[in-house]
């Protein structure tokens, strides 16, 4: 158990509709990542948020978007989805800002189908 | 830009030592992680090497060599439940994790 977690556990989608997946850090990790894993490969980091600010990004398109709330929240929005957005999204969090390679705890995930 | 290799799938007897490989090419990075991911479930931090060396915990050690671009995750006394995916990761500094596709290891009885 990481303190991490993520809803829905599943989600199922069709092309061009839009979806919000949502994570909980540990409280106190004011940094949050978001990634997306297809299947058979590695974690894909998309963006980073630090309170409330993202610092850095990912090469995923604009139509991926994302928030971080003060209550240790965020959330990972997808726009006009694609075929090829069928992934497990995963969010980890971290303790501080990121320039010191600290270690993420990573959420359960969302896998996310979109047909 | 940064690659970085490992091989797909290796198989191991349950009480064998097991090497994973990590190669990469990259410009730069402040560190190397190596995470556990069982099927289904989120990646699990193992280890992170910032110098060059071995880095023992427990059953795994993570070694880094930067001059020759090569880390390595070993594994002792293995068991069962050591079935998974071995990521490693380049963590470039700029707030960027940069993951292999993964080890997958299956151990044998």
């Amino acid at each position: 158990e990481t303190g991490v977690t993520q809803s829905p556990t599943h989600l199922i989608k069709t092309r061009g509709q839009q979806v919000t997946l949502r994570c909980s850090s540990q409280s106190g990790h004011n940094t949050v990542s978001w990634y997306q894993q297809a299947l058979g490969q590695g974690p894909q980091f998309i963006f980073q948020y630090y309170r409330e600010e993202e610092n850095g990004r990912g090469n995923f398109p604009p139509r991926f978007s994302g928030l971080q709330f003060p209550n240790y929240s965020s959330e990972l929005n997808v726009n006009a989805l694609e075929l090829d957005d069928s992934a497990l999204y995963l969010c980890a969090s971290s303790l501080g800002r990121q320039g010191s390679g600290e270690t993420q705890y990573f959420g359960p995930g969302t896998r996310l189908l979109v047909l | 830009g940064q690659n970085i290799d490992q091989p797909t799938e290796m198989t191991a007897t349950e009480g064998a030592i097991v090497q994973i490989n990590c190669t990469y090419q990259t410009s730069g990075f402040n560190g190397l992680f190596w995470y556990q991911q069982h099927a289904g479930e989120a990646p699990t931090f193992l280890s992170y090497n910032v110098l060059d060396g071995l880095e023992e915990k427990g059953r795994f050690s993570s070694f880094l060599s930067r001059s020759k671009g090569y880390s390595y995750l070993l594994l002792k006394e293995l068991q069962m439940k050591d079935s998974a995916s071995y990521l490693c990761a380049l963590y470039s500094g700029t707030y960027k994790y940069i993951f292999g596709t993964g080890t997958r290891l299956k151990v044998l009885a």
